[in-house]
């Protein structure tokens, strides 16, 4: 049972685009939701997370837009730049006690066209 | 150390082996966790330590999958009897409090 479901597998943007990832899940006991960028060769580096008390969250060009209702959120990266172009994981947590064990999505492989 | 550091970073070997995967921490970081990244499954989650408490053991995959961390530190991740299956990118991350982890480069491992 896929918990986090990730969308598209890869997408391909201009530079000065915004790009889009979208993500759903399922278990309403989630209540943390980051999103992971990973450059090959590399381990995944936290890019921005929301909790489920807010809508959005933006941080420099990067927003996190949260519908609780729909049990859905998603990445905008507004501006897009070649240096953008990596995998981006979209993931969430029941933060019960201490453990913040994460169940991801399958990944958006990102291209940036220059 | 400056980040979670791994070792080996590559790993070849033959089915039916055992193999020993190394993660020393953030110093200072209390929470420590294994991850499994491979082809069509995403990154998975394999195992949680957290100071002196019992881990959270519920992601390792079969009884072949074993992990121990000493003095609240390094933290070895140890597979029995490899199978072809077991090929992928095993990833360590900590972190001090919360939800932020940091996560090491991770060690790619074939098994052949």
């Amino acid at each position: 049972q896929q918990q986090v479901k990730q969308s598209p597998q890869s997408l391909i943007v201009q530079k000065g685009g915004i790009s889009i990832i979208n993500c759903a899940y399922e278990n309403t006991a989630f209540d943390y939701f980051p999103w992971y960028q990973q450059f090959p060769g590399k381990g995944p580096a936290l890019l921005i997370a929301i909790r489920p008390d807010v809508s959005e969250k933006k941080e420099g060009r990067f927003t996190i837009s949260f519908n609780k209702s729909a049990k859905q959120f998603s990445l905008h990266i507004m501006d897009s730049q070649p240096g953008d172009s990596a995998t981006y994981f979209c993931a969430a947590s029941n933060s019960g006690g201490s453990n913040y064990k994460l169940t991801f999505g399958k990944g958006t492989l990102l291209t940036v066209n220059p | 150390g400056a980040g979670v550091s791994q070792s080996p970073s590559n790993k070849v070997t033959e089915k039916g082996k055992d193999v020993e995967l190394r993660c020393d921490p953030i110093s200072g970081h209390t929470a420590l966790y294994w991850y499994r990244q491979s082809l069509g499954q995403g990154l998975e989650f394999l195992i949680y330590f957290q100071g002196n408490s019992a881990p959270d053991k519920s992601g390792l995959p079969s009884d072949r999958f074993s992990a121990e961390r000493t003095g609240g530190s390094v933290s070895t991740l140890t597979i029995q009897r490899t199978q072809q299956e077991d090929s992928a990118v095993y990833l360590c991350a900590s972190s001090r409090q919360g939800p932020g982890y940091t996560f090491g480069s991770g060690t790619r491992l074939t098994v052949v």
